[in-house]
């Protein structure tokens, strides 16, 4: 799977938008742009998914660059729940569709 | 539904000592994998299974052994513990699919003395 690029750590404001960016240059045709967050002293959840087009879902959007060597997960409004690490992820096919390879992620704080 | 258990939540155990830690699923999903997760890092996947008697090796392996007898089950074997094995394990599970979402289960915090 191809290398994803977070900062370490990004701070917003309760009740604000965020916009968490991934960097991913070396992205093939096919791999899909997969977002995880983990809360403290839990499991990661799945967050939203994409592979070329934009997509919005109840908990995020997940806007896609054309050349798709970027993207970014918008929070619409930060509550202080959405405090946790969000892990940006490229799953490219394989015949298992197993191994996600999660990076250290972005960790976000909010601020009340 | 359930989702993905684990037990035990936590465990200490003594170098050289031996345990399972179990997972669960009652979504009915083939795939399955354990995750281990060291302080400030991310996940990295240990072994995996893509149904009943199929399992792989992950990234990480050595000291782990892994079985499915059942489509719900997927137990995690340390054979000899070591302190480089100290660390939060999780259980996952998807459908199938490279697109499915994949579900976590709580974890275990392991500590090896």
């Amino acid at each position: 799977d191809a290398k994803t690029t977070q900062p370490n750590s990004m701070e917003s404001n309760e009740e604000e938008p965020v916009h968490l960016p991934c960097n991913h240059s070396t992205i093939s045709g096919t791999d899909y742009i997969h977002w995880y967050r983990q809360l403290p002293s839990q499991g990661p959840e799945y967050v939203i998914h994409g592979l070329t087009s934009n997509v919005n879902n109840r908990m995020a959007s997940l806007a896609i660059a054309e050349d798709r060597k970027s993207s970014t997960l918008i929070l619409h409004r930060a509550t202080l729940r959405d405090a946790a690490v969000y892990y940006c992820i490229l799953r490219a096919p394989d015949n298992y569709g197993q191994n996600f390879v999660f990076g250290p992620g972005t960790r976000l704080s909010v601020l009340p | 539904n359930a989702g993905v258990t684990q037990t035990p939540k936590f465990q200490v155990l003594k170098t050289g000592q031996s345990m399972t830690l179990q997972c669960a699923q009652d979504m009915n999903h083939e795939y399955m994998s354990w995750y281990r997760q060291d302080p400030g890092m991310g996940l990295r996947l240990i072994h995996y299974s893509v149904g009943a008697g199929i399992t792989d090796q992950g990234e990480v392996p050595n000291g782990y052994n892994v079985s499915r007898s059942t489509t719900e089950d997927f137990p995690l074997r340390l054979l000899s513990a070591a302190p480089s094995q100290t660390s939060v394990y999780f259980c996952a599970s998807k459908r199938g699919s490279n697109t499915d979402t994949q579900y976590f289960g709580p974890g275990t915090r392991l500590t090896v003395l």
